[in-house]
């Protein structure tokens, strides 16, 4: 019973390519994020939603796009991938108040 | 930026007490401190968090000092199961609140 699931957990794909990466939790929660974790081992916030809204964005390129369509679900879409794109990217959830679980992640190589 | 600042690294002996410190001098009054670990390339892991009181669960304790602007997560018998990336982060929760996550701590057990 995984608490924060991610499909694919990785995902190859060339260049110019769009993809998706889809997160769901069954904890309740109702706030939801996404993070990037690239080779150096950063670990950079790029999107919160509440209850369907968007809360946080982070500076993230507008090739990013994130789609909440209900609280139990946050799925990031990438148009137009390029290589600095690779990384591990982690999806989480919260209460609005209280710790978070993190997914197991994707991880995402752009040729 | 993260609020919070760690060593690099540290050593530990199997069975020994880890003793990682964390500074947070700019914390504010509605912030909580949490601690997270990240084992290989996994999605962090919730261990403990507090405000002000020490607090002790069945990972790990959490020894905040009395101005808050440091604390120390003690992982009382380390394994060698416990070599990771540890995390502490300060964040509020209240508002728009985000987890900002440092470069962490990486502890090594030693056998």
């Amino acid at each position: 019973d995984t608490a924060v699931s991610q499909t694919p957990k990785y995902l190859v794909t060339q260049m110019g390519n769009d993809k998706s990466i889809k997160c769901e939790q069954n904890l309740g929660h109702d706030t939801m994020y996404w993070y990037k974790q690239d080779s150096k081992k950063f670990l950079k916030i790029m999107f919160s939603y509440n209850n369907k809204e968007l809360i946080i964005n982070e500076t993230v390129p507008n090739r990013f796009s994130p789609k909440s369509p209900d609280k139990a679900h946050l799925n990031l879409h990438i148009n137009s991938l390029e290589l600095g794109d690779s990384a591990v990217y982690f999806c989480a959830s919260s209460l609005l108040t209280g710790g978070i679980d993190f997914g197991p992640g994707t991880r995402l190589t752009v040729t | 930026d993260a609020k919070t600042t760690q060593p690099t690294s540290m050593d530990c002996a199997e069975g020994r007490a880890a003793n990682l410190p964390c500074n947070h001098s700019t914390i504010s009054g509605n912030e909580y401190v949490y601690w997270y670990r990240q084992i290989h390339s996994q999605g962090p892991q919730y261990i403990i968090h507090g405000l002000k009181n020490n607090e002790t669960n069945e990972m790990a304790s959490l020894i905040i000092t009395e101005d808050r602007k440091s604390s120390t997560l003690i992982l009382p018998h380390a394994t060698l199961r416990d070599t990771a990336v540890y995390y502490c982060i300060v964040t509020s929760t209240s508002g728009t609140y985000k987890y900002i996550f440092g470069t962490g701590t990486r502890l090594k057990v030693l056998a």
